[in-house]
């Protein structure tokens, strides 16, 4: 079964709302991480979070993670057309050293 | 190099033939992961490489999948008797650290007519 599993599935939104996407796992981590994916080929990373740290930004975006509740949130402020991606959560349980995805949101911008 | 470079791009081929894709990661990274992606799914992990030695071969689906990496730089992943159900993007990533973040290549489509 999937570690990380993303919510929702898929998300469409107007040019200029922020989007949510969270992300819910099973065991204790080290680390989680968001990428986005662009027409099903290679990802980007977005941002890093270590499981001692409750909030991160990056530009327009922000990561929360909830380690009591094994969730994470990734949140686009403002968003554009271009953020039309599907967006990825991956943690790499503790005492390994592989990151293990989510099934990914499909986030839809409409200008 | 810049970034990961993954080739070819694009593979068709027979079932029942063998297929090598390889990766070149980012130089100085340690770390190299292979994952496949199916249609629509998210990644699925097949093997990790930190520098020649692969210690969780643990992802790759059957023994007629297999991955060696040399000099600790280039990878390259086998399928031996190719299977229609092998059909699948395969992404490589590295990474300077284990705990760091991922840089991905763009991958290799497979199809397996």
């Amino acid at each position: 079964s999937q570690q990380g599993e993303e919510d929702p599935q898929a998300l469409s939104i107007q040019e200029g709302e922020n989007a949510t996407m969270n992300c819910s796992y099973k065991t204790s981590i080290n680390n989680l991480q968001w990428y986005r994916q662009n027409s099903g080929r290679g990802l980007v990373h977005l941002i890093l979070i270590r499981s001692n740290e409750r909030e991160k930004h990056s530009g327009r975006l922000r990561v929360t993670l909830d380690t009591s509740k094994k969730s994470s949130s990734l949140l686009i402020t403002a968003s554009r057309a271009a953020d039309t991606a599907s967006y990825f959560c991956a943690t790499d349980p503790s005492g390994t050293y592989k990151y293990i995805f989510g099934t990914g949101t499909r986030l839809k911008v409409l200008a | 190099g810049a970034g990961v470079s993954q080739s070819p791009s694009n593979k068709v081929t027979e079932k029942g033939k063998d297929v090598e894709l390889r990766c070149d990661p980012i130089s100085g990274h340690t770390a190299l992961y292979w994952y496949r992606q199916s249609l629509g799914q998210g990644l699925e992990f097949l093997i990790y490489f930190q520098g020649n030695s692969a210690p969780d071969k643990s992802g790759l689906p059957s023994d007629r999948f297999s991955a060696e990496r040399t000099g600790g730089s280039v990878s390259t992943l086998t399928i031996q008797r190719t299977q229609q159900e092998d059909s699948a993007v395969y992404l490589c990533a590295s990474s300077l650290e284990q705990s760091y973040g991922y840089t991905f290549g763009s991958g290799t489509r497979l199809t397996v007519v």
